[in-house]
């Protein structure tokens, strides 16, 4: 069964709308949790590490205050896409570890299209 | 230099043929590796994991050559479900980073 649940699956909406997107990790507790970006025919980018409890970690390039990310409890981190534009539109990906050195498991994926 | 480069393909490949795939990566430090598979407009999946001293999963082989710093994945009696994009990705220790790379396009064909 599914180890990472993201929602929503696909966004349409104006410019100038945020947009948040959620990721829970169903069969354990995750400290950590990565959200990543993946243009089309592209492989994935890391945007940001996501730390329970603490200030996520971006990846140089990618402005905090445009993609806010929340991860209050060990089952769920959130990305908001705050006043997204038609750049924006993108494939957006997270990923959680249950061990280091272990393999990530990715949720669904969500489709973000900005009109 | 990428951390991880693959070679972008596509193979096109017919049914039954045997395909490998190589990977580099340029940090000698690396720890972990693995294959993942990504269907068009899907998340990447778990292939396997590859170890030093290789690994079988049925018709998929991972092999780790940490002297030259590559990992394989070969591909034996090729199916058209096995069409995908093919992503290497390797973990330098430090569980807060992993590298994808851009991944290697395979077309089994009938």
């Amino acid at each position: 069964g599914a180890v990472v649940s993201q929602h929503p699956s696909w966004v349409i909406c104006k410019s100038g709308t945020s947009v948040k997107i959620e990721c829970r990790s169903l069969d354990f507790q995750a400290t950590t949790m990565f959200w990543y970006r993946q243009f089309p025919k592209q492989s994935l980018m890391l945007m940001a590490t996501s730390n329970e409890g603490s200030k996520a970690t971006y990846e140089q390039g990618v402005e905090k205050d445009k993609f806010l990310i929340n991860h209050a409890s060990l089952t769920l981190s959130t990305l908001t896409v705050t006043s997204a534009h038609p750049e924006d539109s993108s494939f957006y990906i997270c990923s959680v570890l249950d061990s280091s050195n272990q393999p990530q498991h990715f949720g669904d994926g969500t489709r973000l299209s900005i009109l | 230099r990428k951390e991880v480069e693959q070679d972008p393909g596509p193979f096109n490949v017919p049914e039954g043929a045997t395909v490998a795939f190589n990977c580099t990566y340029s940090n000698s430090a690396s720890q972990s590796f693995f294959w993942y598979r990504q269907d068009c407009r899907k998340e990447p999946k778990l292939l396997m994991s590859v170890y030093s001293s290789g690994n079988e999963d049925g018709r998929f082989t991972a092999q780790l050559n940490r002297a030259s710093q590559y990992i394989s994945l070969l591909i034996r009696d090729s199916k058209l479900s096995d069409s995908a994009t093919y992503l290497c990705v390797v973990n330098d220790g430090n569980f807060n980073k992993f590298y994808f790379g851009s991944g290697t396009k395979l077309n089994v064909k009938p």
